[in-house]
Parts: structure tokens; C-alpha cells; sequence
């Protein structure tokens, strides 16, 4: 069965510090889906990122980027120079194809991340 | 394009009263659709799950159904709700792995 955790329940920096949020996966499926959301106060989820378990290829999008490492099972995101905007709670989830067309998206428990001035 | 929509966006009920919540997705065809749930200070856990019309299948047992009368409907009903069915639902739906939508949620306050 597929499993995520993210192990840091909360998160507190000051403006301007960078800040990296763990994902830890196990799944037994060789294809497979990351995916990193951002849930705001409103409640809404927010799409960040996808990577597949072929592409281990590290991306950097402004001031995000994601580390994605099969050997360790990670996949890792770190906000550099965080801002007080950056304060909401980042989920980390995980993806297989069960079959043809089928999938259900699992997800880690959750890292709040409050930023502060 | 595809939009997904999820109404309403909060409800306060008391306990032992009936619900229905609706999510409708447009601009695609035979999707797959999902409910998740949210509870207080806890991550997402998918609820229920449906490939196709009258498929639906539970991932967890609980006081709650769900129903799809048409391809692109998808419903959560209670005939009783219970204070532990408090939380924040999403409706999401997706074609394959890659790709998942989600609804704007709906805020269910039992009281």
C-alpha cells in the first residue's frame, strides 16, 4: 500500500529564511506520481509540482525548488527567502496507477508553515 | 476547459440531520471522481472513489455514502450526521495518475 509521511507537523521561520519541507514515500509500484500542494487559510488546494518516478531531475521554480531522490524515497521542497505569503500548510502526495485510467492520490498528514515578519 | 464545481461552500448542521453534498465537472467525459475529507488539524483522507456511473467504492467505513447518478455527479449523503462528521470536504476528479482537480471545498460544521 502507498504511504507518505511528512513528519514535521509545524514550522515556524522569520521572513527571509529558507525553509525545506520533508516527503518520505513508500509505494511497491516501479510508475508512479509525486505531487507537492499548498493549502491557504481558505482551504483551497493549490497545485505546486508533479514529478513522475522516472524524471529525477531537480526543479527550481523562483523562489521553490524540489529534490526528488528514489534512493531515499524524498521528495523534499525548500523555500528560499520564505515570505509571510508562504504561510499555509504544504501537502505532500503520492499517485499510482492501479490500471488503465484508475488512480487514487494519497496523502502525507500535512507541515504547517507559519512565516513571521 | 474543464471546471470542476462543489456547493455549498459552508454548512452548519445539527446532528442527526440528513446531507448532500453536490460536484459536478465539466468539459470531460467519463471521469474519475473522488471526496476527500479534511478534519480539524488532519490531513486528506479520500473518503470515496468512482470510475464510472453507479461504481462507487469506500475506502473507509463511516457514516457516510456517496452516489453518481450521472457521468459527471457525484455525491456525499449522510441520513444521519454525527459531530465526528465535521471537516472540510473536496471533491477532485482526473483522467489518469497524473492529474488531479480539486473542487473549492465545502465546510461542514455539525453542531
Amino acid at each position: 500500500a502507498q504511504k507518505v509521511t511528512q513528519a514535521q507537523t509545524e514550522i515556524s521561520v522569520v521572513e527571509k529564511e529558507d525553509v525545506t519541507l520533508d516527503c518520505v514515500y513508500e509505494t511497491r509500484d516501479t510508475t508512479y506520481y509525486l505531487f507537492w500542494y499548498k493549502q491557504p487559510p481558505s482551504g483551497e488546494l493549490v497545485f505546486l509540482i508533479r514529478r513522475n518516478s522516472f524524471d529525477e531531475q531537480n526543479e527550481i521554480s523562483g523562489r521553490y525548488s524540489w529534490n526528488f531522490q528514489k534512493s531515499t524515497s524524498s521528495f523534499n521542497f525548500t523555500i528560499t527567502a520564505s515570505q509571510v505569503v508562504d504561510s499555509a500548510v504544504y501537502f505532500c502526495a503520492l499517485s499510482e496507477a492501479k490500471y488503465s485510467g484508475y488512480s487514487t492520490l494519497t496523502f502525507g498528514k500535512g507541515t504547517m508553515l507559519l512565516v513571521s515578519p | 476547459s474543464q471546471t470542476i464545481h462543489q456547493w455549498p461552500a459552508t454548512l452548519v448542521q445539527p446532528v442527526g440531520s440528513p446531507l448532500s453534498l453536490e460536484c459536478t465537472v465539466e468539459g470531460t467525459s467519463n471521469p474519475n471522481l473522488y471526496w476527500y475529507r479534511q478534519a480539524a488539524g488532519r490531513g486528506l483522507q479520500l473518503l470515496f472513489y468512482s470510475v464510472g456511473i453507479g461504481q462507487i467504492s469506500s475506502e473507509v467505513p463511516q457514516n457516510l455514502s456517496a452516489s453518481r447518478p450521472q457521468d459527471r455527479q457525484f455525491i456525499l449523503s449522510s441520513k444521519k450526521l454525527l459531530l465526528s462528521d465535521s471537516g472540510f470536504y473536496l471533491c477532485a476528479w482526473s483522467r489518469d495518475a497524473w492529474g488531479y482537480t480539486f473542487g473549492s471545498g465545502t465546510r461542514l460544521t455539525v453542531v
